[in-house]
């Protein structure tokens, strides 16, 4: 059984569309997360969320909106996407939101988004 | 503003022997450490972490070495097996930022020759 799992895989699309990457998390955790994974293989945390509410918002473009149905669930859509959103996006989750301590972060295997 | 660093993108260690993958960070506000491991198309696993209050913690094979002065922390494998060959990302994180967050360093691969 996967414990986070993220659809797609890969995504390639051009520049100005609007895409949707989904997070799905079967492990009872009360917490998600969006990072992003850049060309120079910095994995930089975007979004948190803990019991669907928004809790972590880096400096990220309005462009990128998260969307928490359940606690389960963690979406990512983007609106106009541009070339420099080439990247690789992974979605973790974890008990609580004590990163430094006990609330050990599962990732998903990623979603690698390619804007042509 | 990078505040952990990976200075080696690689290392190559034969099978058996010691690897040594190095971390330094510049944020004195930093109070846990974390090593995260990732093969190729997976999302990163967590392998071992630290507590500021420690200098050494160690499960199994993997020890993480903390040295606060020097704002440096070290993770070590012994010995060293093929399927330790993978990219090896240091994290830390400050408890007293309010909501925690992870902050990666950049990577090392670590290839381990049969």
């Amino acid at each position: 059984d996967t414990a986070v799992s993220q659809t797609p895989k890969y995504l390639v699309t051009q520049m100005g569309n609007d895409k949707s990457i989904k997070c799905e998390q079967n492990l009872g955790h009360d917490t998600m997360y969006w990072y992003k994974q850049d060309s120079k293989k910095f994995l930089k945390i975007m979004f948190s969320y803990n019991n669907k509410e928004l809790i972590i918002n880096e400096t990220v473009p309005n462009r990128f909106s998260p969307k928490s149905p359940d606690k389960a669930h963690l979406n990512l859509h983007i609106n106009s996407l541009e070339l420099g959103d080439s990247a690789v996006y992974f979605c973790a989750s974890s008990q609580g939101t004590r990163a430094g301590g006990t609330d050990t972060q599962y990732f998903g295997p990623g979603t690698r988004l390619t804007v042509l | 503003d990078q505040q952990v660093k990976q200075n080696s993108p690689s290392l190559s260690v034969q099978e058996g022997r010691i690897s040594i993958l190095n971390c330094d960070y510049t944020n004195s506000m930093f109070d846990y450490f974390l090593w995260y491991k990732k093969y190729p198309a997976e999302g990163p696993t967590f392998l071992i972490s630290i507590s500021s209050i420690k200098d050494k913690n160690e499960d199994g094979r993997f020890t993480v070495f903390l040295n606060k002065s020097a704002k440096h922390l070290s993770l070590h494998i012994v010995p060293s097996q093929p399927g330790d060959s993978a990219v090896y990302f240091c994290a830390a994180s400050g408890s007293n930022f309010g909501n925690e967050k992870l902050t990666f360093g950049t990577g090392t691969r670590l290839t381990i020759i049969p």
